[in-house]
């Protein structure tokens, strides 16, 4: 049973035009949630995060948005970039910052020029 | 190196052999994770250190895994009588003393058992 889910495994996007990448998650107990951006043969890096007790958190072209009633989040990046092509995962975590993260399948994210 | 170092990043091996993947968190980071990505899917957990211990191993597919961190910073995952459904990605990650939750991961060690 995947408590973190990405529904849609890819998203083509123009360049300078707004992605919106979707997460939704089942267990109530997350408060904790990271986006990670994993390049070809590299390892995830962490992108941004938010916790529970907040509904938006922004980092220059990066905003994360959660909807807890929906169990849902979404990251957005505005303007796209082609250097954002990548794959994004959404994680989660119970119990603070300190647990381990259940991620989500990802999602493909192409920004075309 | 300043990031998470994991050795050997390739590895082919036999049904049935032993395998050890190694992982070198960054220098002063306390806690290291283990994470197991195939394809298609998102890193699974499998294990995670506190120091020295085993702070939660409840990710652990079976008792053919099983990984140490002897003076807590190098760590070893081993495992015994591979089989091809063990072929994946194996990511290792460490935290240093930060509340984002943050983990920095190596580039992986791809097993492939044939």
């Amino acid at each position: 049973d995947q408590q973190v889910k990405q529904n849609s495994p890819s998203l083509s996007v123009q360049e300078g035009r707004i992605s919106i990448l979707n997460c939704d998650y089942t267990n109530s107990m997350f408060d904790y949630f990271l986006w990670y951006k994993k390049y070809p043969a590299e390892g995830p890096t962490f992108l941004i995060s938010i916790s529970s007790i907040k509904d938006k958190n922004e980092d220059g072209r990066f905003t994360v948005f959660l909807n807890k009633s929906a169990k849902h989040l979404s990251l957005h990046i505005v303007p796209s970039q082609p250097g954002d092509s990548a794959v994004y995962f959404c994680a989660a975590s119970e119990g603070g910052s300190a647990r381990q993260l259940t991620f989500g399948s990802g999602t493909q994210l192409t920004v075309l020029p | 190196g300043a990031g998470v170092s994991q050795t050997p990043s390739n590895k082919v091996t036999e049904k049935g052999k032993y395998v050890e993947l190694r992982c070198d968190p960054i220098s002063g980071h306390t806690a290291l994770y283990w994470y197991r990505q195939s394809l298609g899917q998102g890193p699974e957990f499998l294990i995670y250190f506190q120091g020295t211990g085993a702070a939660d191993d409840s990710g652990l597919p079976n008792d053919r895994f099983f990984a140490v961190r002897p003076e807590g910073s190098v760590s070893t995952l081993k495992i015994q009588r591979t089989e091809r459904g063990d072929s994946a990605v194996y990511l290792c990650a460490s935290r240093g003393q930060t509340n984002t939750g943050e983990l920095f991961f190596g580039e992986g060690s791809r097993l492939t058992v044939l």
